[in-house]
């Protein structure tokens, strides 16, 4: 069975860039595996940054941006703030009307 | 502005049924653009899809293999909402259960519910 993989932990400077990452156990992410990322605070509902590899969701700031880096989808955060401080969770299209989602990445602003 | 409405107990016994209801406000559960969801998140096993339920001309569902002989999804148009049942739980179904729409993506959720399996 193939896995989503996420980095389990990342940390970032203020004003940094960070690289968050979602690829597969086995094969590659493309645009047509539709990547989505996902913030999430402690005790709140998931919120869509982007979806469909780089679409921004509304009101999320521009210094979150979406891309695909070699085989992984990736989301990049650019200019950090303390309040980017959350679990980060990325979602592909498996196929057959399957999406999965990845084991997360908790990203640490210090 | 699309909100979904979680309602059910957050308490079940092991081998009953886990019952969930999510009222849809600002988008219909008989949208041919939309699906609608149930997703689980605990400890051990982070974040699942369960399954969905979407109407285009017909009504269709999907479920997750690890739960697809215990699980139903259901509209209820009348009321504008669906539902989620999950069969025999056992405390490995212990999670916080989310209800969310999907058009291209998961855009809307639910506030989530804390179920605990429980005796």
């Amino acid at each position: 069975q193939t896995v989503v993989t996420q980095e389990p932990s990342f940390s970032v400077s203020p004003g940094g860039t960070v690289t968050l990452t979602c690829g597969l156990s086995s094969g590659s992410v493309s645009t047509s595996s539709s990547p989505s990322w996902y913030q999430q605070t402690p005790g709140q509902a998931p919120r869509t940054l982007i979806y469909n590899t780089n679409a921004r969701s509304s009101g999320v700031p521009d210094r979150f941006s979406g891309s695909i880096l070699g085989n992984k989808a990736a989301l990049t955060i650019t200019g950090a703030q303390a309040d980017d401080e959350s679990d980060y969770y990325c979602v592909l299209y498996m196929g057959r009307d399957i999406w999965d989602f990845g084991g997360g990445t908790k990203l640490t602003v210090l | 502005q699309v909100q979904l409405q979680q309602s059910g107990p957050g308490l079940v016994k092991p081998s009953q049924t886990l019952s969930l209801t999510c009222a849809i406000s600002g988008d219909s559960v008989s949208s041919n653009s939309a699906t609608w969801n149930w997703i689980r998140q605990s400890p051990s096993r982070g974040l699942e899809w369960l399954g969905r339920t979407y109407y285009r001309s017909k009504w269709y569902d999907d479920y997750a293999v690890s739960v697809q002989s215990r699980i139903t999804i259901n509209p209820d148009t009348s009321k504008n909402q669906f539902s989620l049942q999950l069969n025999s739980v056992t405390p490995e179904d212990t999670a916080v259960y989310y209800c969310a729409r999907s058009t291209s993506h998961l855009d809307y959720w639910g506030q989530g519910t804390l179920v605990t399996v429980s005796s």
